[in-house]
């Protein structure tokens, strides 16, 4: 069964530095990768998904992620992170191969500073 | 706004009482999930339907759950007896048919609480 984890429980970083949110991912077969970002009292939204083709994805709001096949992730990033990027970040996985189901992280709550 | 539509957003009942949720999808799409999130934890698929069929359930949905969507549009998950385990955050989210690459529109959840 595939399944994802997001390493980190919190990232904080400075408004205009660089972000990075952390995702690794486990599959039998071969993997649809995809960012949601929830923000308080807010459904999901989604950002941005790996199906196949150039490794580096480019999302809504600035974000990107890059799909690494031999270290299995998919890590988020942002090249300058605005404080309204504060949100609760999620990471899934859809093994194409086998069934269905999209499994998502526990989830990564970014928190930029002024 | 023509984003999926959750109602209740908020429902509050005690242990043994049968609770009904409803979702309205995104119109012109064919699938409808619904996942269950608790506290610190990202969603967890329950189930999913291809129009009013629904095609695949997670070991996750007990007996006490049931889920419908009988004419393909909107759909009701049902907790029967529930239990404060129970007690979590609904979320529906709809996609186009035909293609797991599609991404999930979610809605903005219901949230459960079992006293």
């Amino acid at each position: 069964a595939q399944s994802v984890a997001q390493p980190e429980d919190q990232v904080n970083v400075a408004e205009g530095n660089p972000l990075t949110v952390k995702c690794t991912y486990s599959v039998s077969g071969n993997p649809y990768l995809f960012w949601y970002v929830q923000y308080p009292n807010r459904g999901l939204q989604f950002l941005l998904k790996y199906i196949t083709g150039d490794n580096l994805v480019k999302g809504s709001y600035g974000f990107e992620a890059e799909f690494n096949k031999s270290q299995t992730s998919f890590h988020l990033k942002k090249p300058s992170a605005l404080v309204s990027d504060s949100a609760l970040y999620f990471c899934a996985v859809r093994d194409i191969d086998n069934n269905n189901d999209m499994r998502f992280g526990a989830g990564t709550r970014l928190t930029v500073k002024p | 706004d023509t984003g999926v539509s959750q109602d209740p957003r908020h429902k509050i009942t005690k242990r043994g009482q049968n609770v009904t949720f409803r979702c309205d999808p995104i119109s012109e799409h064919n699938r409808l999930y619904w996942y269950r999130q608790t506290l610190g934890q990202g969603p967890e698929f329950l189930t999913y339907f291809q129009n009013e069929a629904q095609l695949e359930k997670s070991r996750l949905l007990s007996d006490r759950f049931s889920a419908e969507r009988p004419k393909g549009s909107f759909s009701t998950l049902e907790i029967q007896r529930t239990e404060q385990g129970d007690s979590a955050m609904y979320l529906c989210a709809s996609s186009p048919s035909g293609r797991e690459d599609n991404e999930q529109f979610f809605g903005p959840g219901t949230r459960l609480t079992v006293l």
